[in-house]
């Protein structure tokens, strides 16, 4: 069936560091992505978001990349800090509906 | 500006007891609105959505139900719950317009013991 995952369930980075995190769909008719990060005990909170008409988007600190020939998604966020410790989430926009990985959980290292 | 309230932020039920859930969103008109589940370090699971009053859509069959009683207002009930609802619940509303992002509500934690 169609799905949407993450590569790697964590991820350690230095402070200060670069982080990507990675993830893969099946579903070669989507169009729209999103990226959330959520923290401990609260609701996923919006990143950053790409249409597939688009190969890369970029925001404060954050950039999604889109390679829709191998059907990537990655959220590189540059000079990781403390704040940036959390779980993140690829979500894959179908009609009115979205469908998450599992996560990615990101530990940054002072 | 727009904003999502849900409530209770944590929630202990015995097994058998009946649950509501509600969560009401401001400063928009006829949002899309959704309830997702999520176990312990696990992604969301899509429970509910509904793109109008009283269009209700499941995604999963399971113990529990939702209703739209208005255009901001989201309910997830139980008549009994079972040890298996315990989770994260979230809701959360996107603009009716197909493709775009949800924003999500703040969570209940519901424990059923």
């Amino acid at each position: 069936g169609e799905s949407v995952g993450l590569h790697l369930p964590t991820l350690s980075v230095q402070e200060g560091d670069n982080s990507i995190i990675n993830c893969a769909y099946s579903n070669s008719a989507s169009d729209y992505f999103i990226w959330y990060k959520q923290e401990s005990g609260k609701g996923p909170q919006f990143i950053i978001d790409i249409r597939s008409n688009m190969d890369k988007r970029q925001g404060q600190r954050v950039t999604v990349l889109l390679n829709k020939t191998v059907k990537h998604l990655s959220l590189q966020i540059a000079a990781t800090q403390p704040g940036d410790s959390a779980v993140y989430f690829c979500a894959e926009n179908n009609d009115y509906k979205l469908s998450f990985g599992a996560g990615t959980t990101v530990t940054v290292r002072a | 500006s727009q904003t999502i309230h849900q409530w209770p932020a944590t929630l202990v039920q015995p097994v058998g007891s009946p649950l509501s859930l509600e969560c009401t969103v401001e400063g928009t008109s006829n949002p899309n609105l959704y309830w997702y589940r999520q176990a312990a370090g696990r992604g969301l699971q899509l429970l509910f959505y509904s793109v109008g009053i009283g269009q209700i859509s499941s995604e999963v069959p399971q113990n529990l139900s939702a209703s739209r009683p208005q255009d901001r207002q989201f309910i997830l009930s139980s008549k009994k719950l079972l040890l298996s609802d315990s989770g994260f619940y979230l809701c959360a509303w996107s603009f009716g317009q197909g493709r775009e992002k949800l924003f999500f509500g703040s969570g209940t934690q519901l424990s059923v013991l």
